[in-house]
């Protein structure tokens, strides 16, 4: 099956520019999720969505990050204005969940690494 | 809170060796528990998940409730395990995965 698409691969923007990261989930798959890698690190959840809907997004900087999900498909991720401490890999994951498992795999895709400089 | 804790950045074994990546966890309730792997220019994957009680690639995993532990394991270490290994749990209640910040295993010839 075709997996978690991811683009672009590599950006490079300076601090208080704006960006934007696109992410085509696993056909089928109803959950979405938006997680953050900063170097050394290991990834941190900044949004779930459910089809369309936000189940998760506690740890997102609203005053700068902001994510949709239209359609219930594909979403995209976006920062504005940046800052230094974005720089990241920003990884999306997919899964086919389900209310009654906590056990269902989570599918990455590839990761957009971001530089701020 | 919930946490997860991987307390070595590095672990460097010779091939045929044996391997254990360890990987604590802070969570009152009862949690559902992985490994994922990421090898050298390929996207984070499953390797293993607690309840499944399987052996994939020769490793294995056993949940201790009473040491809130769930280290990784396998008895000889092969060139190809060389990989960033992360421990990952799902609280009760969601199915978001909360990560351990990663041991990256080196396996030398």
């Amino acid at each position: 099956e075709a997996g978690v698409a991811q683009s672009p691969r590599y950006k490079i923007i300076e601090k208080r520019q704006s960006v934007a990261f696109w992410c085509n989930p696993i056909s089928g798959h109803a959950t979405l999720y938006w997680y953050q890698q900063i170097l050394g690190q290991g990834p941190k959840l900044l949004i779930q969505f459910q089809n369309n809907g936000v189940v998760d997004d506690s740890q997102l900087p609203k005053d700068r990050f902001s994510a949709e999900r239209l359609k219930g498909v594909d979403s995209t991720l976006k920062i504005q204005p940046a800052k230094l401490e974005d720089s990241a890999v920003y990884l999306c994951a997919s899964s086919n969940h389900r209310e009654s498992s906590r056990n269902t795999e989570a599918f990455f895709g590839q990761g957009t690494r971001l530089t701020v400089v | 809170a919930q946490r997860v804790t991987q307390p070595e950045k590095l672990l460097s074994v010779f091939k045929g060796a044996p391997v254990e990546l360890k990987c604590n966890y802070s969570y009152s309730g009862s949690p559902e528990l992985f490994w994922y792997v990421q090898y050298s220019r390929q996207r984070l994957q499953l390797l293993l998940r607690h309840i499944s009680r399987e052996s994939i690639k020769g490793f294995t995993a056993d949940l201790n409730k009473g040491e809130t532990s769930f280290h990784l394991k396998k008895p000889f270490a092969q060139e190809e395990d060389s990989a960033m290994y992360y421990c990952a749990l799902i609280p009760w209640g969601y199915n978001k995965l909360i990560f351990g910040a990663g041991t990256r295993l080196a396996v030398h010839p």
